[in-house]
């Protein structure tokens, strides 16, 4: 199975700041990555699919690049409501696999 | 309105088999595969499976081979779920997902809201 490594486990931050989480895979996917945020007792929400592409809806300080093995999820400007987890999600070959999550908290 | 409806909260014992429902509405059914996921408590989401709503072609992720069954009634547009042998590992918040895109562009982009289901003596 493709292994999926996010960075940093936790990050603490202040509404405003720009925030930059990592997903590393274990072999090449090529661009078959998406980008979940995922707020308690809620559902997982698509944000970014195809990498860098923004699902329909979802504002446009969250952003995706990256292909092959390393991938970034960038916040421009962190607002109230992102206050929450995030996970990568490999598509490129089944199983399908997720990242171990990202939390993003309170500084 | 576009959403996918699960069945309620359900208690097994150890050894007991578990079949949550995942009622699409607003959108064609068959158009799209159906994928569960998984979350245990403080956890992250774990991918289980697809299944093809228009063929009834199931994939299962190795860990759940034998274990899970994926089903749908096209005619009422419910995709099921369906695992046997449960331990208390198996606790867990049950998500069904759907699949959308094909190749690089494939995500799951409408989730249903999770139906927990507790293992327990």
């Amino acid at each position: 199975d493709i292994q999926l490594t996010q960075s940093p486990s936790f990050l603490s931050a202040s509404v405003g700041d720009r925030v930059t989480i990592t997903c590393r895979a274990s072999q090449g996917i090529s661009t078959s990555l998406a980008w979940y945020q995922q707020k308690p007792g809620m559902a997982p929400k698509l944000l970014i699919y195809a990498a860098s592409t923004l699902q329909s809806g979802v504002p446009s300080r969250f952003s995706g690049s990256g292909s092959g093995t390393d991938f970034t999820l960038t916040i421009s400007s962190l607002q109230p409501e992102d206050f929450a987890a995030y996970y990568c999600e490999q598509l490129n070959t089944y199983p399908s696999t997720f990242g171990q999550g990202t939390k993003v908290e309170v500084k | 309105q576009v959403q996918l409806v699960q069945s309620g909260t359900e208690v097994k014992k150890p050894g007991a088999s578990v079949k949550v429902s995942c009622k699409a509405s607003g959108y064609t059914f068959t158009a799209n595969f159906i994928h569960w996921v998984r979350q245990a408590p403080g956890q992250g989401p774990e991918w289980m499976g697809w299944m093809s709503s228009s063929s009834g072609g199931t994939f299962s992720a190795p860990k759940f081979q034998g274990r899970l069954t994926m089903t749908r009634d096209t005619s009422i547009g419910t995709a099921y779920m369906e695992m046997s042998g449960l331990t208390s590992d198996d606790t867990a918040v049950y998500y069904c997902a759907r699949g959308s895109g094909a190749d690089n562009w494939r995500r799951l982009d409408l989730w249903g809201q999770g139906t927990l289901v507790t293992v327990s003596s």
